[in-house]
C-alpha cells in the first residue's frame, strides 16, 4: 500500500460547511495529488503537489484549496461544501518505480 | 488539452480473451498505465508502457502505439474476478511537473 492513509474514510456533512481530508504517507514522495470519482466521470484531477508548499490545479479544482506544510501530509478543503462535492475522493503518491500511483484507500463524501 | 477514450462497458465469458482498447490525446506524454478497480475499492496498478510495443505480465498484456495515440490492455483465460474497471491513464509533464490523467474506466463482466 506503499504507506498512504486517508482520513476520514467516511464524512457526512451540510451544505455550506468546510470539510477537510487528510492524506498521510510514510515514504517520503515528493508527488501527491487528490482526485474525485463519480459514476459517469471516472478519476477527475483536483490537485496536486509536487513538493512542500508546492501544489498546482487539476480539471476540477474549483471550490477546492490544498495544502501541504510537510512532506507526509496533503490536506484537501472545501471551504464551503456543496452537493455537487458529494463523491469518493481518492489520495495517490507517485513511487519511485515505473512512476505509477499508488492510492489511498479513499474518502466517501456526502453533502447534505 | 488531454484526452482519453475508452469503452464505458464490456461483457465476456470465463476462460476467454478479451481486449479492452483507449485512445488519447496528450502534451508531454511520459507514460501509459492500466489499474484495475473493483466496486468500493481502490485502484490498484495492473501495467506500465513508455515505449511501443507488448507489455506482457502474466494473464494481461498491455500495448502501446505512441504515434497513434493506442493502447490496448488484453486478458487472457478470464475469470470471474477479473469482473472490474478497467482504467486507462496517461501521465504527461506539464510546466516539469507530473500529471496522471484517467479515461472513464472500462466496465467489465465476466460471464459464467
Amino acid at each position: 500500500d506503499a504507506g498512504i492513509t486517508q482520513s476520514p474514510r467516511h464524512k457526512v456533512t451540510e451544505t455550506g460547511t468546510p470539510v477537510t481530508l487528510r492524506c498521510h504517507q510514510t515514504e517520503n514522495h515528493r508527488y501527491m495529488y487528490w482526485y474525485r470519482q463519480d459514476p459517469g466521470h471516472g478519476l477527475r484531477l483536483i490537485h496536486y503537489s509536487y513538493g512542500v508548499k508546492d501544489t498546482d490545479k487539476g480539471e476540477v479544482s474549483d471550490g477546492y484549496s490544498v495544502s501541504r506544510s510537510k512532506t507526509e501530509d496533503f490536506l484537501l478543503t472545501l471551504e464551503s461544501a456543496t452537493s455537487s462535492q458529494t463523491s469518493v475522493y481518492f489520495c495517490a503518491i507517485r513511487g519511485r518505480v515505473n512512476e505509477k500511483l499508488f492510492f489511498g484507500s479513499g474518502t466517501q463524501l456526502s453533502v447534505l | 488539452g488531454q484526452n482519453i477514450d475508452q469503452p464505458t462497458e464490456m461483457t465476456a465469458t470465463e476462460g476467454a480473451i478479451v481486449q479492452i482498447n483507449c485512445t488519447y490525446q496528450t502534451s508531454g506524454f511520459n507514460g501509459l498505465f492500466w489499474y484495475q478497480q473493483h466496486a468500493g475499492e481502490a485502484p490498484t496498478f495492473l501495467s506500465y508502457n513508455v515505449l511501443d510495443g507488448l507489455e506482457e505480465k502474466g494473464r494481461f498484456s498491455s500495448f502501446l502505439s505512441r504515434s497513434k495515440g493506442y493502447s490496448y490492455l488484453l486478458l487472457k483465460e478470464l475469470q470471474m474476478k477479473d469482473s472490474a474497471s478497467y482504467l486507462c491513464a496517461v501521465s504527461a509533464t506539464t510546466s516539469g511537473t507530473y500529471k496522471y490523467i484517467f479515461g472513464t474506466g472500462t466496465r467489465l463482466k465476466v460471464l459464467a
